[in-house]
């Protein structure tokens, strides 16, 4: 069956450092992928997309990588700040089958000050 | 200048009832969508409308039915609600039916079903 696996144990990282998120899935041939920020209490806000044709996208801080061999996208936030704690999800689209968004449960990231 | 708005944002209930959540978006947006998240923070889909039409329909149960009166707004009514209905609902919308495009989230309804 398809799926989607975030790591679902908090990341930890200091002030400064670079955060790297995993999303990876299988059974799955995602025409692109999505990053979104889910803050406690409040709806998911949209970071970056990227399509199965694009290895990577930047967005200020951001980057994120898509590898359909691996079937792996990894999301990057550079010189990280405490602001930047928060629950990430990634979401793919099929453009086979059932043509919606599925999202993964999200990984939550900490920054320490 | 809220973008998609939601009401109630908490809803507490008894088993057996009826009840409307309201969603409303000011972006200009011709497709909306419902979300369910559960406890385990899985975001799932359930409905998706494209002006004013269902396109998606997941598996979700028939006590669960939507109404768009106009693409701006997206309703969603669930009758002889059930423990398992709790859950936060998130309303979303985006440009066109080209799923491609970002969505925008509303704040979410807490949904507790006692």
């Amino acid at each position: 069956s398809q799926k989607i696996e975030q790591n679902s144990e908090a990341l930890n990282i200091q002030e400064g450092k670079t955060a790297t998120l995993t999303c990876n899935y299988t059974n799955y041939s995602p025409a692109y992928l999505q990053w979104y920020r889910q803050d406690p209490g409040r709806g998911p806000v949209f970071l970056l997309l990227i399509r199965e044709n694009e290895k990577e996208k930047r967005k200020e801080r951001l980057k994120v990588t898509f590898d359909t061999t691996l079937k792996q996208s990894l999301f990057h936030i550079t010189a990280s700040q405490p602001a930047d704690s928060a629950t990430y999800l990634c979401a793919l689209f099929s453009d086979t089958g059932r043509r919606a968004l599925t999202f993964g449960s999200g990984t939550r990231l900490q920054v320490q000050p | 200048d809220t973008a998609v708005s939601q009401t109630p944002k908490y809803l507490v209930t008894q088993m057996g009832n009826d009840k409307s959540i309201k969603c409303e978006q000011n972006l200009g947006h011709d497709t909306m969508y419902w979300y369910k998240q559960d406890s385990k923070k899985f975001l799932k889909i359930m409905f998706s409308y494209n002006n004013k039409e269902l396109i998606i329909n997941e598996t979700v149960p028939n006590r669960f039915s939507p109404k768009s009166p106009d693409k701006a707004h997206l309703n969603l009514h669930i009758n002889s609600l059930e423990l398992g209905d709790s859950a936060v609902y998130f309303c979303a919308s985006s440009y066109g039916q080209n799923i491609q495009m970002s969505q925008y989230f509303g704040p979410g309804t807490r949904l507790l079903v006692l």
